[in-house]
């Protein structure tokens, strides 16, 4: 099956800089990369996604880049804010083309991001 | 627009008690439905998922169990609860099978004394 191994577990900025978080993923089968953002108390909340298809995907502060060759992943933030502090997590899964990860997601084990105002 | 609900928000409960999660989504029909798991510090974890009315696949050998009695209701049970059960246990729903993004609800937070 899927395995998702994200980095780093933990990550500190100033506000204004900019964030990186980095995933790799080990079924080439795996064709759908989305991101998560979970607040304290609260469920995950789509950020971001990224399908196969593209390199690379970007909306406002966010973007995504995807590297199929070398199955890795990344999220970056830019101009981060203190309401950016939160547990972001990467996932992994196919959606076209079956396998055994078709419809599952497998999820990163999570980054807890801290932006000091 | 499509809702999903989880209750309780909180639960405390001995060892050995049984459990019943509830998990409703409105605004969609026919949806896919996820119960997962998230431990203190870690990721989430797939315990069941179901693709139409009493259709449920278990992802891992576990103490807990799932029913879909309704389109849109999913339930995750349990006849005795074990310390190992404590967590974060969310739903999720997508529109169809393989179909992404999932979006999932607020989650119960399960504690076994």
């Amino acid at each position: 099956g899927e395995n998702v191994e994200q980095h780093p577990s933990t990550l500190s900025v100033q506000e204004g800089d900019s964030a990186v978080i980095k995933c790799t993923y080990s079924d080439s089968a795996s064709n759908y990369f989305p991101w998560y953002k979970q607040e304290l108390g609260k469920g995950p909340q789509l950020i971001i996604d990224i399908r196969s298809n593209v390199g690379e995907k970007k909306d406002q502060r966010i973007a995504v880049t995807l590297n199929k060759t070398a199955k890795h992943f990344s999220l970056h933030i830019t101009e981060t804010q203190p309401e950016d502090s939160a547990v972001y997590f990467c996932a992994a899964t196919a959606i076209f083309g079956g396998g055994t990860s078709y419809g599952k997601l497998t999820f990163g084990q999570g980054t807890i991001l801290t932006v000091h105002p | 627009s499509q809702t999903i609900h989880q209750w309780p928000a909180t639960l405390v409960q001995p060892v050995g008690s049984p459990l019943s999660l509830e998990c409703t989504v409105e605004g969609t029909s026919n949806p896919n439905l996820y119960w997962y798991r998230q431990a203190a510090g870690r990721g989430l974890q797939l315990l069941f998922y179901s693709v139409g009315i009493g259709q449920i696949s278990s992802e891992v050998p576990q103490n807990l169990s799932a029913s879909r009695p309704q389109d849109r209701q999913f339930i995750l049970s349990s006849k005795k609860l074990l310390l190992s059960d404590s967590g974060f246990y969310l739903c999720a729903w997508s529109t169809g099978v393989g179909e992404q993004p999932q979006h999932f609800g607020d989650g119960t937070r399960l504690s076994i004394l």
